[in-house]
């Protein structure tokens, strides 16, 4: 089993539709979940990251973390066709300067105007 | 305030061979990690660095090295290369002290060829 498990996709969705992004994860000790955006020949950017059980917004993104479950996900509403990436969500474990890093390996996006 | 920086952006090595590859992080930053990406296995970590030390190493065999100098710029290395180490390689900044864990910028990447 990976450690950070990622539909690989591609995620069809059209334009202005929800997408839906789902992360799970397997080390229950993990703390801190992020997401990064990649786009194609470029390096990941970070999106937004999550903590603590629940959702968390950001304009039209929201990232939703269930820590029971072990599963972390991120809606992308109105979803736009500059929005066509590569999504990849990262499981930190531990903190200050020792941290594990855990990249899942990503879910392709693609909005259809 | 000027992003990570990788060198050189493209190479073409052959079997056998070694490589060294360079980051400069953002100003301040002092932490540095390096990650390989391919499209199979997409971002493995290779390690990570702090005040010259190397705090956090993945998974990769004794070839893949790295060192780290005090101005916080660091280098890797791969020696003897192999086909399969062709792959974009990343390199990630951090500050730590000031952001959140985890929030890693990356540089553009160093894209290596093995022929």
């Amino acid at each position: 089993q990976k450690e950070v498990e990622q539909n690989s996709g591609p995620l069809s969705v059209p334009e202005g539709a929800i997408a839906s992004l789902n992360c799970t994860y397997s080390d229950r000790g993990s703390q801190s979940f992020f997401w990064y955006r990649q786009y194609s020949g470029k390096s990941p950017e970070l999106i937004m990251f999550i903590y603590s059980n629940g959702d968390k917004e950001d304009g039209r993104f929201t990232a939703q973390l269930n820590k029971a479950s072990q599963y972390v996900s991120l809606l992308i509403r109105d979803s736009q066709p500059s929005d066509s990436a590569t999504y990849l969500c990262a499981v930190i474990r531990g903190s200050g300067g020792y941290q594990k890093v855990t990249f899942g390996t990503g879910t392709k996006l693609q909005v259809i105007p | 305030k000027a992003g990570v920086t990788q060198t050189p952006r493209y190479l073409i090595k052959t079997r056998g061979q070694q490589v060294t590859l360079s980051c400069s992080p953002i100003s301040g930053h002092r932490s540095v990690s390096w990650y390989q990406q391919t499209p199979g296995q997409g971002l493995q970590f290779l390690f990570e660095y702090f005040s010259e030390t190397q705090r956090n190493k993945g998974n990769f065999p004794g070839r893949f090295s790295g060192r780290q100098f005090s101005n916080s710029r660091s280098e890797m290395n791969v020696s003897t290369l192999e086909l399969g180490d062709s792959a974009l390689y990343l390199c990630a900044s951090s500050s730590l002290a000031g952001g959140q864990p985890g929030e890693l910028f990356f540089g553009e990447g160093s894209r290596l060829t093995v022929l």
